[in-house]
């Protein structure tokens, strides 16, 4: 069982749409939880991070971490077309080691 | 303040050659990571270094590849006698204190031939 488990998609949506990217992993020890956006050819961009349980917002982006789930969801609100990109759930395991998710490819339709 | 540098951005290789490459970190940061991402899928962690030190290499694989991070100079990650299943992308990221704040270089893409 992979430590880190994403829906690699493609995710098609029209301009507008709200976006829900997820993640579910299995490490019961981890604490910090991070989302990267990678556009082609490109290095990732930390987007936003969460410690432990809860929600963050940052401009049109939401971060939720459910820990009793081991679930965690990216929201994008008035999706764009400059959002499209593949998008990367990570965990860090308080020895500072990263897991990543496969990655979501986003596709935001004009 | 530069980023996160990585060269070469693109490197071909023959089999059983060896491939060389460099990260240097944003000034200012002493924690290195390297990553290996194949087509489609995500980042897996290879090495974490500081200055000087190996901090966590249980990614990499014990032959034919190794990483150093010296006092003076970029991060290397040497790949010797490669093979074909070594042709991937590989990403570094520098961090100031070790945190969850990454940030990544460009990347170079390896193509063993």
């Amino acid at each position: 069982q992979k430590e880190v488990e994403q829906d690699p998609g493609p995710l098609s949506v029209p301009e507008g749409a709200i976006v829900s990217l997820n993640c579910t992993y299995s490490n019961s020890a981890f604490q910090y939880f991070m989302w990267y956006r990678q556009y082609s050819r490109k290095g990732p961009e930390l987007l936003m991070y969460t410690y432990s349980s809860g929600n963050k917002e940052d401009g049109r982006f939401t971060a939720q971490v459910d820990k009793s789930s081991k679930y965690i969801s990216l929201f994008i609100r008035d999706s764009q077309p400059s959002d499209s990109a593949t998008y990367l759930c990570a965990m860090e395991d308080n020895f500072n080691k990263f897991y990543f998710g496969s990655g979501t490819k986003l596709n935001v339709k004009p | 303040n530069a980023g996160v540098m990585q060269n070469p951005r693109h490197l071909v290789r023959r089999r059983g050659q060896e491939a060389r490459l460099r990260c240097s970190p944003m000034k200012g940061h002493s924690h290195v990571y390297w990553y290996r991402q194949l087509p489609e899928e995500g980042l897996k962690f290879m090495v974490y270094l500081q200055k000087e030190n190996i901090i966590d290499e249980s990614g990499m694989p014990k032959e034919r590849f190794s990483a150093e991070f010296p006092k003076e100079g970029p991060s290397i990650l040497r790949i010797q006698q490669v093979v074909r299943g070594d042709s991937a992308a590989y990403f570094c990221a520098s961090s100031p204190t070790g945190d969850v704040t990454q940030y990544f270089g460009p990347g170079t893409r390896l193509l063993v031939l």
